[in-house]
């Protein structure tokens, strides 16, 4: 089975500071994907970005990068230089190769304060 | 192009009617994907379609859920006799082809409130 484990309280940053959200995952599958999704107030989930297991590189998209320890089994979303239309809700999934589902972790809401 | 759309994007019904949601995916995407969310939670996997056909239907709940993809596009999700746990936001969300490496795009959800 898989799952994923988001256990931070509600975060808060400065706007144009960096912050980390934190996602530890367990699968016994070999082959998985983990992705960030954002969710604001209005409900939409949106893409932020994915990490395949076998990806020796971490991934980036623009001010979202993210901090994949395999050993560890965490993958950690960075967001550089906050900006207020960063507060919302984010949640880390997993995709394996045993199945297609994503399993959700519970998610974590951010403020960015002005 | 267009995304994932859903319609409606909210229902009212009384306890014990019955509700059809409907998800048209992204234009070419193979795989279709049901999830609900209640508040405050991650979404929850309901079903995956792959083409017309239900490949995965371990996270429906109970009998009382169906749902179908006729021609391998739009999906209609069906509840029957709705009780008021079913009251959630339902996600519809499709990828290319279902792979591990593909990425889930979501629709603005179905909220149904069943009073």
């Amino acid at each position: 089975a898989q799952k994923i484990t988001q256990t931070q309280p509600g975060m808060f940053v400065q706007e144009k500071e960096a912050v980390t959200l934190d996602c530890t995952y367990d699968t016994s599958d070999q082959s998985y994907g983990l992705f960030w999704y954002k969710q604001p107030s209005s409900g939409e989930m949106i893409f932020l970005i994915y990490q395949g297991s076998y990806d020796e590189q971490n991934a980036t998209e623009g001010r979202y990068s993210l901090n994949f320890q395999k050993a560890r089994k965490s993958a950690n979303l960075v967001i550089s230089a906050s900006q207020l239309g960063d507060s919302a809700m984010y949640f880390c999934a997993m995709q394996t190769g045993a199945n297609s589902k994503l399993t959700f972790g519970k998610g974590i809401t951010l403020s960015v304060r002005p | 192009g267009a995304g994932v759309s859903q319609t409606p994007s909210n229902k009212v019904t009384e306890k014990g009617k019955y509700v059809e949601l409907r998800c048209d995916p992204i234009s070419g995407h193979t795989a279709l994907y049901w999830y609900r969310q209640s508040l405050g939670q991650g979404p929850e996997f309901l079903i995956y379609f792959q083409g017309t056909g239900a490949a995965d239907d371990s996270g429906l709940p109970n009998d009382r859920f169906f749902a179908v993809r006729p021609e391998g596009s739009v999906s209609t999700l069906k509840i029957q006799r709705t009780e008021r746990g079913d009251s959630a936001v339902y996600l519809c969300a499709s990828s290319f082809s279902g792979g591990v490496t593909d990425t889930q795009y979501f629709g603005p959800g179905t909220r149904l409130t069943v009073l």
